[in-house]
């Protein structure tokens, strides 16, 4: 089943107690992305990745860290969380931007992070 | 980026024809429009994508006038599964890396 799957689904955690959260999707995508959910923000996107080794900033990257070694996996990584990264985590990935195609993105079933 | 605008909220009944309207007047030539669903707790879902005039599938159909300043999603016959919130989003994959997701609209369907 294609899928893009997280782990872990639910995590509380204390400051600075640094923490990965992972992403893996199986439909061979080259693109990948980490997205924040708020209440009465909507989605916002953290980092973003167009394929292996290369990563980007999106709208809200600030304490947080990605990396890109395999095509299959993007994990989001909190050197020191803090409480205002308290939060809902989504995961999505989507063929290669360009490659012509719907470029619909696959979301994961979301982390949902709580930083005492 | 062509930035959307759409309304925070919207009722209706069950059995009704719903249509979300999505403005974006500074839409580029190249620039798709895209509409997801996202239910509570959930990752958002691709429900329908155009260019111009009217795409249909067999969840939605969304028409996009000739200046594409604005699109209008329609749900046909709404059950109350399809409480939900609602993203309009609008942007050329093959040259946008960013994406951005908006606050979207949330429809209430009562019974």
């Amino acid at each position: 089943e294609a899928q893009v799957t997280q782990n872990p689904r639910y995590l509380i955690t204390v400051t600075g107690k640094k923490l990965t959260v992972t992403c893996s999707q199986n439909m061979n995508h080259e693109y990948m992305s980490w997205y924040r959910q708020d209440p009465g923000l909507g989605l916002r996107q953290i980092y973003y990745s167009m394929n292996v080794e290369v990563t980007d900033k999106g709208d809200v990257p600030e304490g947080y860290k990605v990396s890109r070694k395999e095509k299959r996996n993007f994990p989001l990584i909190l050197e020191s969380p803090s409480p205002n990264q308290t939060s809902l985590y989504f995961c999505a990935s989507s063929t290669a931007v360009g490659s012509g195609d719907y470029n619909e993105q696959f979301f994961g079933p979301g982390t949902r992070l709580t930083v005492l | 980026l062509a930035k959307t605008t759409q309304p925070i909220s919207m009722d209706s009944y069950e059995g009704q024809e719903v249509n979300i309207t999505c403005s974006h007047n500074n839409i580029a030539t190249n620039d798709y429009i895209t509409w997801y669903q996202q239910f509570p707790s959930q990752g958002p879902r691709f429900i329908i994508q155009g260019y111009k005039t009217k795409v249909t599938n067999e969840v939605a159909s969304l028409f996009i006038p000739a200046d594409r300043k604005s699109s209008t999603l329609s749900l046909p016959r709404v059950s109350l599964s399809d409480t939900a919130v609602y993203y309009c989003l609008v942007g050329d994959m093959g040259r946008d890396d960013k994406i951005i997701f908006g606050k979207g609209t949330r429809l209430h369907i009562l019974p």
